[in-house]
């Protein structure tokens, strides 16, 4: 069964600075896709970024990037110039490619606090 | 465009009490539907899964069942409900291409509080 891990509960970061969240998975498919979602206090869940594991490019959008390892399953988001706006929690997931059955699996999430 | 539609927002219930949480889609045909519970500062665990009208797939052995009698309308039930049964549900749609993987886009949640 495929997992996804965050190991960091809660980070804070200065506004203006960039800051990476971390996320691994475990699958033993080889197509398959991976998102970062982004939840902030009103909890409505946004997607903030995907990456499609046969693509070698690193996903970007505006600020948020990823650094997309495939062979040691790790997947993390890079967001630049922290803005107050981007306090919320995040969560990594994976989905397998393997048809209209497959579901979104999450992590347990990063709390991200950006400070004035 | 497609939207998606949950309510009610906010629910409190007494223990044993039914429940009916409704989920509709707009803007889409044949989307598959979701409902995820969020325990408090927890992840999301995906409850039920529907890929067509009455189609239901269940994740998780529990006090509550789904089902799905239109095509964009998804609704979250429970004959009795319990304490642990409290959490912020979610319901979410994605539509299937071989092609490429859109994600799911997710409803605005319902905060479900069991006294």
């Amino acid at each position: 069964a495929q997992t996804v891990t965050q190991s960091q509960p809660e980070m804070s970061v200065q506004e203006a600075e960039t800051v990476t969240l971390s996320c691994t998975y475990d699958t033993s498919e080889s197509n398959y896709y991976l998102f970062w979602y982004k939840q902030p206090p009103s909890r409505q869940m946004i997607l903030v970024i995907r990456q499609e594991a046969y693509k070698q490019q690193n996903a970007t959008e505006n600020r948020f990037s990823v650094n997309f390892q495939k062979a040691a399953k790790s997947f993390s988001l890079k967001i630049s110039d922290s803005q107050l706006g981007d306090t919320a929690m995040y969560f990594c997931a994976f989905m397998g490619g393997g048809g209209a059955t497959n579901k979104l699996i999450f992590g347990t999430g990063t709390l991200l606090a950006v400070q004035p | 465009s497609q939207t998606i539609h949950q309510w009610p927002a906010t629910l409190v219930q007494p223990v044993g009490s039914p429940l009916s949480l409704e989920c509709t889609v707009e803007g889409t045909s044949n989307p598959n539907l979701y409902w995820y519970r969020q325990a408090a500062g927890r992840g999301l665990q995906l409850l039920f899964y529907s890929v067509g009208i009455g189609q239901i797939s269940s994740e998780v052995p529990q006090n509550l069942s789904a089902s799905r009698p239109q095509d964009r309308q998804f609704i979250l039930s429970s004959k009795k409900l319990l304490l642990s049964d409290s959490g912020f549900y979610l319901c979410a749609w994605s539509v299937y291409d071989n092609r490429y993987n859109y994600g799911y886009t997710f409803g605005s949640g319902t905060r479900l509080t069991v006294v």
